[in-house]
């Protein structure tokens, strides 16, 4: 199984520009996410998609949006790209959360932004 | 909003020895999830806990959950190369699908 693949994998753009991060799982997960990674930080959560058919904003959605296609996809885009924005972007899925516990997320490998 | 602080930044030690990794909040956890990100690398899950007082054990790694359900903690025993990475921790309070994340304790192995 490929598990969470995210692309591309390294992307540079120029401010202003936009891009579309692309996220799928194979795991027929309900729950995905999408965090941002900056140095010396943890993971940051932007969107996230309990389940098909739903998202919400996370901790810093500002400048970004999200599309849950159907249940394996959950895509994120930027549409005016600033450098602020430069990061690791992480997708993650995971079963729906149970009634008192969280389920553990399952990780891609990452995209590498930088905005120039 | 609720945050979580993960202590300390960095460890360094020599290859035996041990290292503890600790997490703090100042509102009751609904439970609390640890990772484990190798260099270059995405994070791994390693374990949940749930409950007060819950002690879990992986090998040389000890977890632990507080009895107010405000902190937590890792501790590897006689660490070994492979152990190397950025270990964090990730909390959440009840009904909520959004995970609050620590900075990460990186632990470096000293050659």
């Amino acid at each position: 199984n490929a598990g969470v693949t995210q692309t591309p994998k390294f992307q540079v753009l120029k401010t202003g520009q936009s891009m579309t991060l692309q996220c799928a799982q194979d795991m027929n997960h309900n729950s995905m996410y999408w965090y941002r990674q900056d140095p010396g930080m943890g993971l940051r959560l932007i969107y996230y998609s309990a389940s098909e058919g739903t998202t919400d904003k996370g901790e810093v959605p500002n400048g970004y949006n999200v599309s849950r296609l159907n249940k394996r996809e959950f895509s994120l885009r930027l549409e005016s790209a600033a450098p602020s924005q430069t990061s690791v972007y992480f997708c993650a899925s995971s079963r729906e959360r149970g009634s008192n516990s969280n389920q553990p997320q399952h990780f891609g490998d990452g995209t590498r932004l930088s905005i120039l | 909003g609720q945050q979580v602080m993960q202590i300390p930044q960095y460890q360094h030690v020599q290859e035996g020895e041990d290292f503890t990794t600790y997490c703090n909040s100042s509102t009751t956890l609904s439970n609390i999830q640890w990772y484990k990100q190798r260099p270059g690398g995405h994070p791994v899950f390693l374990i949940q806990l749930v409950k007060s007082g819950e002690v879990k054990k992986q090998k040389r790694l000890t977890f632990q959950f507080g009895e107010a359900k405000k902190n937590s903690s890792l501790h590897i025993t006689a660490t070994q190369t492979t152990d190397v990475g950025t270990y964090f921790c990730a909390a959440s309070g009840d009904s909520n699908y959004q995970l609050i994340w620590g900075a990460g304790t990186k632990l470096i192995i000293k050659p």
